[in-house]
């Protein structure tokens, strides 16, 4: 069991908005700490997506976006195309375990 | 161009020694702190732990404390991960990560690391 909790699955159809949630508690996101996002395609190294809670590396495309509410955090994905079918993975610090990463959520595109 | 290349696939056995690397290039090594992800097969990413090559500073996950161990060679700008004997348990990718403040920016291509009898 993951520190920060996610979706295990998320599905849309192509030109869709698909949102994954990212929660966690008061030692990590809710104290105060950034989260950030990571794709992963089949088969390769993961890939930084967010951070910072909603800023986008340069080549990123504007589809992506992140958000932070108290213990959790939001990656949405909006005009869902086929090359997004991904795992996404979310991370933060934690007082308790140090550097943590969510469960991860597979994004099926339909 | 940042690059982090980390060294090939291993096949070994229970109980067998083990120490895999991840050579920086295109940056000040000593800047940034190098860490080490596991990733079990079909499963999610788990932080191993971190070292800074500047000072040899490392933290581990609780979960790997006193499994692994991380040590960095700043003159070759090389990190490495290691393990005294291998468990079926540690078949796994491993990839190694560089930080930027408290995220990821670069990563490893990863070493697929299998112990079987």
């Amino acid at each position: 069991q993951s520190v920060l909790t996610q979706p295990p699955s998320v599905s849309g159809a192509p030109g869709q908005r698909v949102t994954i949630s990212c929660t966690g508690s008061s030692s990590n996101i809710g104290a105060g700490y950034d989260v950030h996002w990571y794709q992963q395609l089949p088969g390769t190294a993961p890939k930084l997506l967010i951070y910072g809670n909603s800023n986008r590396p340069s080549g990123v495309p504007d589809r992506f976006s992140g958000s932070k509410s108290g213990t959790s955090a939001s990656l949405a994905i909006t005009g869902l195309q086929a090359e997004d079918e991904a795992d996404y993975y979310c991370q933060s610090y934690d007082s308790s375990f140090n550097w943590v990463f969510g469960g991860g959520t597979k994004l099926t595109v339909l | 161009e940042v690059q982090l290349v980390q060294s090939g696939a291993e096949v070994k056995k229970p109980g067998e020694s083990l120490k895999i690397s991840c050579k920086g290039s295109g940056y000040s090594f000593t800047s940034y702190w190098i860490g080490w992800v596991r990733q079990m097969p079909g499963k999610g990413l788990e932080w191993m732990g971190i070292i800074y090559p500047g000072d040899s500073d490392t933290r581990y996950s609780p979960s790997f404390q006193g499994q692994v161990t991380i040590s960095a060679d700043k003159s070759i700008s090389t990190a490495y991960l290691q393990w005294s004997s291998l468990k079926a348990s540690d078949t796994a990718m491993y990839y190694c990560a560089r930080g930027h403040g408290d995220y990821v920016n670069y990563w490893g291509q990863g070493t697929l690391v299998t112990v079987s009898s």
